[in-house]
């Protein structure tokens, strides 16, 4: 069974604080996703990664970095939290010849 | 820009009944994929649909594919209770690359 791993179910932070959210997958898989999802909008790319080092903007970038070290760990910063980033958080890892992307439980970040 | 969007976004409807919830898409591509997701959980992965005129069932639930009208349906028959969560669909903006948009999710409550 593919599991992908997400660091906390629940964080608060305040306003201006660094956050880290980490996300380790256990499929060795190549690719790795960070979405965030709100209600009404559906789910945002906010980075992508194809390979360790690698990374690819999404959608919704600003405000966020990521790091890809290693293969199975991808990681999403916030280097000053602001409340409008308060959101459900998905990490997800796919494949590509599979076709199918594996979610993490989500990290549902609260910045006040 | 590519738009992904569903209808209806919410749905509340009696066991034993059918329904189609739709997903229209606004640029080319012949990958889409159904997801599910359930209140406080993560997206599972119910169909991937790669070509043209794709069909995949599983149980009470049937999904197609047109891309020349750049439509996905997901059909259900005979609704049942446990099939109350909310549907994601989403298109694979570089071919194979994972790079999803997600529609904005239908929430489907069936009803005794």
């Amino acid at each position: 069974d593919v599991k992908v791993t997400q660091s906390s179910r629940y964080l608060v932070k305040r306003t201006g604080e660094k956050v880290f959210l980490e996300c380790v997958q256990d499929m060795d898989h190549e690719n790795m996703f960070w979405y965030r999802q709100d209600p009404g909008l559906g789910l945002r790319l906010i980075y992508f990664s194809y390979d360790v080092k690698m990374k690819e903007k999404g959608d919704i970038p600003e405000g966020y970095s990521v790091s890809r070290e290693k293969k199975e760990r991808f990681s999403l910063i916030l280097e000053s939290a602001s409340t409008n980033q308060t959101s459900m958080y998905l990490c997800a890892s796919g494949a590509p010849i599979k076709n199918i992307q594996y979610f993490g439980a989500g990290t549902r970040l609260s910045v006040l | 820009e590519l738009k992904v969007e569903q209808n209806p976004l919410f749905l509340s409807m009696q066991e034993g009944k059918n329904y189609t919830i739709y997903c229209n898409y606004s640029t080319t591509s012949d990958r889409l994929y159904w997801y599910r997701q359930d209140p406080g959980k993560s997206l599972e992965s119910l169909f991937v649909l790669l070509s043209n005129g794709a069909v995949k069932q599983e149980g009470r639930l049937m999904a197609s594919l047109d891309t020349k009208a750049r439509l996905s349906t997901l059909h259900i028959t005979a609704a049942v209770h446990d099939l109350s969560a909310t549907y994601f669909c989403a298109v694979d903006l570089r071919q194979g690359a994972q790079k999803l948009v997600f529609g904005q999710g239908t929430r489907l409550t069936i009803n005794p």
